[in-house]
């Protein structure tokens, strides 16, 4: 597609749920990141996926958080049994790994609230 | 480990006033430089970069440049409008490879609201 797409646009659930966040990167883009932005805070980097490369998971806050890459395309973000603090603004990017210089494409994000 | 430091806002100015937004960093070698703009409700866009020292960055009448000596990225517009309300971040991109190189790290943003 011509962007990034982020779906929901928004999200409400209760805690000890499980949700799940979607991101379509650019086609062809072999890099995408997942990032969390919480209220007042900057950008909390979460995880990389790189073509079929393993995933540098270090950001993942704990192990309820997972996330999968399939086909090098669509990437999934899972929140198990969410919890309150977990209630920010969920950012997908992707790029184009040619060179350092290019910066990111970002989607719209996912709000999730945990109530 | 790498930083980005910018000031704090809220930012609030007139319109057609000068707008500096200070970034500072933190990082090994020559990392690439950028800013971000985050209009409401929407997600971050790129607004400019440079990739080496001395580069300037522009776009929409936005400048910055890249200081090595004093390792600093300011943004400047000379004439703010109100549709440049938003909430800007510097971030970086470091130049070594290998473990979290390929992560940008961002400051916490500057919020800057301009009335008419």
């Amino acid at each position: 597609g011509a962007g990034v797409s982020q779906s929901p646009s928004n999200k409400v659930t209760e805690k000890g749920k499980d949700v799940e966040l979607r991101c379509d990167p650019i086609s062809g883009h072999t890099a995408l990141y997942w990032y969390r932005q919480s209220l007042g805070q900057g950008l909390e980097f979460l995880i990389y996926f790189q073509g079929n490369s393993a995933p540098d998971k270090s950001g993942l806050p704990s192990d309820r958080f997972s996330a999968e890459r399939t086909g090098g395309s669509v990437s999934t973000l899972t929140i198990q049994r969410t919890q309150q603090e977990d209630s920010a603004v969920y950012l997908c990017a992707s790029r184009h790994d040619r060179g350092r210089g290019n910066g990111y494409t970002f989607g719209s994000g996912t709000r999730l609230t945990v109530v | 480990g790498n930083s980005v430091t910018q000031m704090e806002g809220p930012v609030t100015l007139s319109e057609e006033a000068f707008l500096t937004i200070n970034c500072t960093y933190t990082a090994t070698g020559y990392p690439s430089l950028f800013w971000y703009v985050q209009y409401p409700g929407e997600g971050l866009q790129l607004l400019l970069k440079a990739t080496k020292a001395d580069d300037k960055g522009s776009n929409k009448g936005f400048e910055a440049t890249y200081r090595k000596e004093t390792t600093s990225f300011h943004l400047e517009k000379g004439s703010v409008q109100v549709s440049d309300s938003a909430v800007y971040f510097c971030a970086l991109s470091p130049s070594y490879s290998g473990a979290g190189s390929y992560q940008l790290t961002f400051g916490k943003g500057t919020k800057l609201s301009v009335i008419p």
